[in-house]
Parts: C-alpha cells; sequence; structure tokens
C-alpha cells in the first residue's frame, strides 16, 4: 500500500538551532512531493513542491528540501529556525492520479 | 483573492444523522478535493471532483458522497454518522487536475459526533 511516513512526531529546538524533518514514502515509481506547514489556528500552506530536475528545492521562508529517490526520501530543512516556525508539517505525495498521501504530521516547537 | 472558504466551521451531531458540509474553490480553481483529519493525524484523501464528476475516491465508504456544481463549488455529504466520523474535514481546490498540482486549502469544518 501507499504510504507516507514521517520519522519524528514532536521535534523541539531552540531558536537559531537547524532543523531536518524526515519523510519517506513506500513506492518506487514517479511521484510528486510536497511540504505543507499548519500555523497554530491557520490552515494547511505549501511550503515547496518537488516534481522533477534538481533534487533539492527551496521553498518559502528559508525552507529547503532534497528529494533522494534511492532512500524514497525528501527530507526538509532549515538551516536556522524562527520562534515564527512553530507549527505542524506534513510531507505529502502524490503517486499518480488524483490521489495525495500525507504523512501523520510533525509538530515543531522552537523555544524563544 | 479569495482563498478556499468551508462551511459551517463548526457543526455537532449525533450518531445516525446525516450532514452536509460546503466548500468554495479559491478564484479560477476547477478541482476540489476532500480530506478527513483525525486527531494527531494527517489528512486522509476522500475524493475529489473535477467537472462535476468524481475523478477518484479514497477508502471510504457509501456513506461519504459529494456533488460538485457548476460553478465549482462543492459539498461532501455524510449519512449514517458514526462517532469515529468525528474529525476535521478539509476542501482543497487546484486547477486542473493531476499529481503535480499543489493544493490550496481551506480552514476545515470541525464536526463533532455525539
Amino acid at each position: 500500500a501507499q504510504s507516507v511516513s514521517q520519522h519524528n512526531h514532536h521535534v523541539i529546538l531552540s531558536e537559531a538551532a537547524s532543523l531536518e524533518l524526515g519523510c519517506n514514502y513506500s513506492y518506487g515509481g514517479t511521484v510528486n512531493l510536497f511540504w505543507y506547514v499548519q500555523y497554530p489556528g491557520q490552515h494547511l500552506q505549501l511550503l515547496l513542491k518537488y516534481f522533477s530536475g534538481d533534487p533539492l528545492v527551496k521553498g518559502i521562508k528559508g525552507f529547503e528540501a532534497e528529494f533522494i529517490k534511492s532512500k524514497f526520501s525528501f527530507n526538509l530543512r532549515k538551516p536556522s529556525v524562527q520562534w515564527s516556525d512553530t507549527a505542524e508539517y506534513f510531507c505529502a505525495v502524490n503517486f499518480g492520479g488524483q490521489n495525495f498521501v500525507f504523512g501523520p504530521g510533525t509538530r515543531l516547537s522552537v523555544l524563544p | 483573492d479569495a482563498g478556499v472558504t468551508q462551511s459551517p466551521t463548526h457543526l455537532i451531531k449525533t450518531r445516525g444523522q446525516q450532514v452536509t458540509l460546503r466548500c468554495s474553490p479559491k478564484s479560477g480553481h476547477d478541482t476540489v478535493s476532500w480530506y478527513q483529519q483525525a486527531l494527531g493525524q494527517g489528512p486522509q484523501f476522500i475524493f475529489q471532483y473535477y467537472e462535476e464528476e468524481e475523478r477518484q475516491r479514497g477508502n471510504f465508504p457509501d456513506r461519504f458522497s459529494g456533488h460538485q456544481f457548476p460553478n465549482y463549488s462543492s459539498e461532501l455529504n455524510v449519512n449514517a454518522l458514526l462517532l469515529g466520523d468525528s474529525a476535521l474535514y478539509l476542501c482543497a481546490s487546484s486547477l486542473a487536475t493531476g499529481g503535480n498540482q499543489p493544493q490550496h486549502f481551506g480552514d476545515g469544518t470541525r464536526l463533532s459526533i455525539l
């Protein structure tokens, strides 16, 4: 079955620390990859996406993600987090067709 | 530029009842997808509508049905409500179908079943 896993349920960091959130998916074919963020009290927003080409993609607010096909991974990174990055982060994969499969999410808490 | 709007914001129902949730897509979008997000989990795909037809369906029973209107707005209907249907229901819109189209999400409808 097609599935998406996220390594950490809850990550706690201090401001200026580096961030890496893991995402792995179960399928070996062509996929489209996304990271969404949900700030407290707000709707899901697209951070970045990967369809093809350069496996290192840059998104909004200083986030980037690297697609490693051999590892079926699409990890999200940010060199220096801010308190305002406190949110829930979801990895989503399109395995073809119209179906987007979301991971369970990682809650990020950034301490000021 | 209006984003995705959903109504109502909150809804309380009892077991066995029926509910209808509504969604207006982002201006210019013609495709609407519905998701169920249980507490502490990621959104689960219910189905997608394009050109007033259901294009794909996730692993949800027939109690979950939908409709898309000519103006691209959409409804999600759930019959014979169960306690397990308590969740946040999200609507997402995009321009045309296809897995490379990012989806824009609404704030959701919080459905509580007593």
